[in-house]
């Protein structure tokens, strides 16, 4: 069964370093989504994107934050300069296309990549 | 704005004993609502979903949800639980108005419960 797929399953980094995460969605997937999860809290959404430009984002995605698709199967979320509270799981997501604007498809999610900043 | 609450931390239950998580939610228009289930170490796995029709929906691993309108309600159920069920529960809700752009129906998650089952 095809899977989502997140890489590295474990990042650590220095705060004000830059760090890529990177997702690899289902193959006929069109829509990718990020959620980030801080610790004993909620699974937050981040960032939608289709057709190579963002769809949605909410208010935690700021400047710092950016979204790609560099070839034909990698999703990645960057943050440029991270902070303290950048610490959290990310899940990378993804859903087909059926039903356009009213689509009633599911999202699939990755394992997560845990990011931890010093 | 949509929202979810699952007011249960964790529920605690024998195994053979049937399970109810809880969960209520709030949208502006219908709701397209889902639960999926966390194992420890692993990413979230899609359970079950509500868009349309029938108010019981079965899922995996015999979990079933029951919609209610009235109560705006979608607690997560199973007949007789396995220790194997043992996990972090998660619902969600998306609003069933389309978005302005149709790439976007973000999932809002209520905070989790904590299912363990016991011998």
């Amino acid at each position: 069964e095809p899977e989502v797929t997140q890489t590295p399953s474990h990042q650590v980094t220095q705060m004000g370093q830059e760090v890529i995460l990177r997702c690899v969605p289902i193959s006929n997937h069109l829509y990718f989504y990020w959620y980030r999860q801080i610790l004993g809290q909620k699974v937050e959404f981040l960032v939608s994107f289709y057709n190579n430009e963002i769809s949605e984002k909410s208010e935690i995605f700021d400047d710092q934050f950016s979204v790609e698709r560099p070839d034909g199967s990698n999703f990645t979320l960057k943050i440029r300069s991270t902070k303290l509270e950048d610490s959290a799981m990310y899940f990378c997501a993804s859903r087909p296309n059926s039903g356009g604007r009213t689509s009633t498809d599911t999202q699939y999610f990755g394992p997560g990549t845990r990011l931890t900043v010093l | 704005a949509q929202s979810v609450a699952q007011p249960e931390d964790q529920v605690n239950v024998a195994e053979g004993n049937p399970l109810t998580v809880k969960c209520t939610y709030s949208v502006s228009g219908n709701p397209y609502l889902f639960w999926y289930v966390q194992y420890p170490n692993r990413g979230l796995q899609f359970l079950l979903k509500y868009i349309t029709g029938d108010n019981l929906v079965k899922g995996s691993y015999g979990f079933e949800a029951e919609f209610n309108k009235s109560q705006t309600s979608f607690h997560l159920k199973k007949p007789s639980a396995l220790v194997s069920d043992s996990a972090l529960y998660f619902c969600a809700v998306r609003d069933m108005r389309p978005s302005l752009t149709g790439g976007g129906n973000k999932l809002t998650f209520g905070t989790g419960t904590q299912l363990k089952v016991e011998l």
